[in-house]
């Protein structure tokens, strides 16, 4: 079965402290996104990636930062962690296709992070 | 600006009942269209797409979406519903001005199916 393992399900962490959530595909999957999911708000895109070493910024990147050093790999970066920060964080991969559009995307079980 | 809307917050229905779970959506171009579910402490599930065809989507679950070009509107159904049902349910559309690596969510719906 394909699957996208992100490996903290719960974090508690202090203010400052710095957060990495981690996320692996074994899909062989172009493409990784990290989201932020809030009562209210839907899904917001944090970063993608659409190739290993490449990321792109998504509609809020302010206070996270990402690493991608190999394909199935996708890391998020909270350098110094803030309490608007706590959330449910979710780790999806796609693969890149000639009709992009219509691929879905797959998720992880999400990493919900509180930060006190 | 492209974006989906679903208006309702929470949707309410007794097992056996048919459900329908409204979205909206505004986007330049054809639209590609997704519903996605997520149960309790679970990531989401992917359970049918709009791409192009028919307006009547068939997907898991006994799910099915209708695409109405006029209303932009893509409403989740499903005939009869089941308390296994119970989840947050999200409706996408693919960002196609960014080369289709978006998609935009809405904010959600949850259906509470009750015996």
């Amino acid at each position: 079965d394909v699957k996208v393992t992100q490996s903290s399900r719960y974090l508690v962490k202090r203010t400052g402290e710095k957060v990495f959530l981690e996320c692996v595909q074994d899909m062989d999957h172009e493409n990784m996104f990290w989201y932020r999911q809030d009562p209210g708000l839907g899904l917001r895109l944090i970063y993608f990636s659409y190739d290993v070493k490449m990321k792109e910024k998504g509609d809020i990147p302010e206070g996270y930062s990402v690493s991608r050093e190999k394909k199935e790999r996708f890391s998020l970066i909270l350098e110094s962690a803030s309490t608007n920060q706590t959330s449910m964080y979710l780790c999806a991969s796609t693969t890149e296709g000639h009709h992009s559009g219509a691929n879905v995307l797959t998720f992880g079980a999400g990493s919900r992070l509180t930060v006190l | 600006a492209q974006s989906v809307a679903q208006p309702e917050d929470q949707v309410n229905v007794a097992e056996g009942n048919p459900l329908t779970v409204k979205c909206t959506y505004s986007v330049s171009g054809n639209p590609y269209l997704f519903w996605y579910v997520q149960y309790p402490n679970r990531g989401l599930q992917f359970l049918l797409k709009y791409i192009t065809g028919d307006n009547l989507v068939k997907g898991s679950y006994g799910f099915e979406a209708e695409f109405n070009k006029s209303q932009t509107s893509f409403h989740l159904k499903k005939p009869s519903a089941l308390v296994s049902d119970s989840a947050l349910y999200f409706c996408a559309v693919r960002d196609m001005r960014t080369g289709g690596f978006k998609t935009i969510f809405g904010a959600g719906t949850r259906l509470f199916v009750k015996a």
